[in-house]
Order: structure tokens, then sequence, then C-alpha cells
């Protein structure tokens, strides 16, 4: 199945730096999601994004959708060690044949150097 | 207030088995989907359920099924097993159908042998 192109695909930064990763589709997606996922377990949502253009934060993340629908952007401002994880995009759209679809992305493995 | 839940939490099956993964959504929820999470790799989307019809196919053969029951709990079914269906496989509950939040539960880790 199709996934979303994610980048980088890993980051290694100091604690109290700003992180920033993005996600780029060919598709255009109604919705955006953001996720983190610790070793086996399950992903635990992080933000949602409904609108293009539409930028949200909670807490020290902020993310947006973009303009064109086919992206967006991830930011952690001031990294702790237990930002440690993969972070994933989704996104949401419907395909008049198979229904409502759901793609994840690569993954951003990150590591915060204490 | 409880999470989703899944089981089992592990299994190992035996090429050619099937084998029937099971999900319950948080309270309140009525949709249910599904996902298979190889290593190293974002989870790929199975199926999606709402008010127990199926609202979302993603790409994966006719051995994969599921069904949602009246109090919203899934099964995901899985016949003629292959060494590739060694996976997590991945629950999610929603309030609505679409576009909607996913919440995630730990998942079911199959191993195929």
């Amino acid at each position: 199945g199709q996934q979303l192109n994610q980048s980088p695909q890993s980051m290694f930064i100091q604690e109290g730096e700003d992180v920033s990763m993005n996600c780029t589709s060919s598709s255009i997606f109604n919705t955006w999601l953001w996720y983190k996922q610790d070793p086996g377990e399950g992903p635990v949502l992080l933000i949602a994004l409904y609108k293009a253009g539409e930028l949200t934060s909670n807490g020290r993340l902020t993310a947006q959708f973009g303009i064109t629908r086919k992206d967006s952007f991830l930011n952690i401002s001031a990294s702790i060690p237990s930002d440690v994880g993969i972070y994933f995009c989704a996104g949401q759209s419907r395909d008049s044949n198979t229904g409502n679809q759901f793609y994840f992305g690569t993954g951003t493995s990150l590591t915060v150097i204490p | 207030d409880a999470g989703v839940t899944q089981s089992p939490t592990h299994l190992i099956k035996t090429r050619g088995q099937h084998v029937t993964l099971r999900c319950s959504p948080i309270s309140g929820h009525k949709s249910v989907s599904w996902y298979q999470q190889v290593l190293g790799q974002g989870p790929q989307f199975i199926f999606q359920y709402y008010e127990k019809e199926e609202r979302g196919r993603g790409n994966f053969p006719d051995r994969f099924s599921a069904r949602q029951f009246p109090n919203y709990s899934s099964e995901l079914n899985v016949n003629a097993l292959l060494l590739g269906d060694s996976a997590l496989y991945l629950c999610a509950s929603s309030i609505r159908d679409s576009p909607y939040e996913q919440y995630f539960g730990p998942g079911t880790r199959l191993t195929v042998t």
C-alpha cells in the first residue's frame, strides 16, 4: 500500500534543541494526524489537523496542515529525553471504490542526547 | 477510562493455519480500524468499520476479513497464514466515521513459523 514520504528518517539532537519533521504525499488528504510510537507499543495520538492551512499546538508540539493538502509538518520545541521515539504522520482520504483510506508515513526516529 | 484493548498479546501460529484477533474500543467509540505493522515500517491500513458496516478496505488479500459486533468490538480473521503475515496487528477506535481521531491499542504480536 501507499506510504507517505516522511523526512528525515532519523534525527540525533541535543536536549533543548528544536526539532522539525515533515510529511509529503502525491494525493490530497482530508485529515492529517501525527503519532508517537515507543517500541512494542501502539502509536499515541499527538495532534489532529482537519483544515488546509490549520496550525495546531499541543504543549511543545506544533503541527500544520499544508495549503495544498498534500503535506504536513511537526515541530517540537525545547526537546527533552522523553521525546525519544518514532514519530509517524498519517493521512486520511476517501476512495470511491474502497471507501475510507488511511496512510502512514515511513517514520522519523528521534534520539535526544542529554 | 479503559483505552483500546486487544487480545491476545502474543500469538504463534504455523503456516496454513488461521487466526482470530480481538479488539474492544474505547467506551463510546463506534468505529474500529485494523492495521498491520511490519518491523521497521509504518502501520498499513487493513479495514475500517463503523456501526457494524465496513467503511474502508486497504490493499490486503481476501485471506483477511473482519467484522464488528453490536457492542462495537471487532475481530480480525486471517486464513491460510503465510510467513509474511508475521507482524504487529494494531486496532484503533474513534468516535465518528470520518474525519476523525484514532486511538490505538497495544497491538497483538503475531509470529508465523
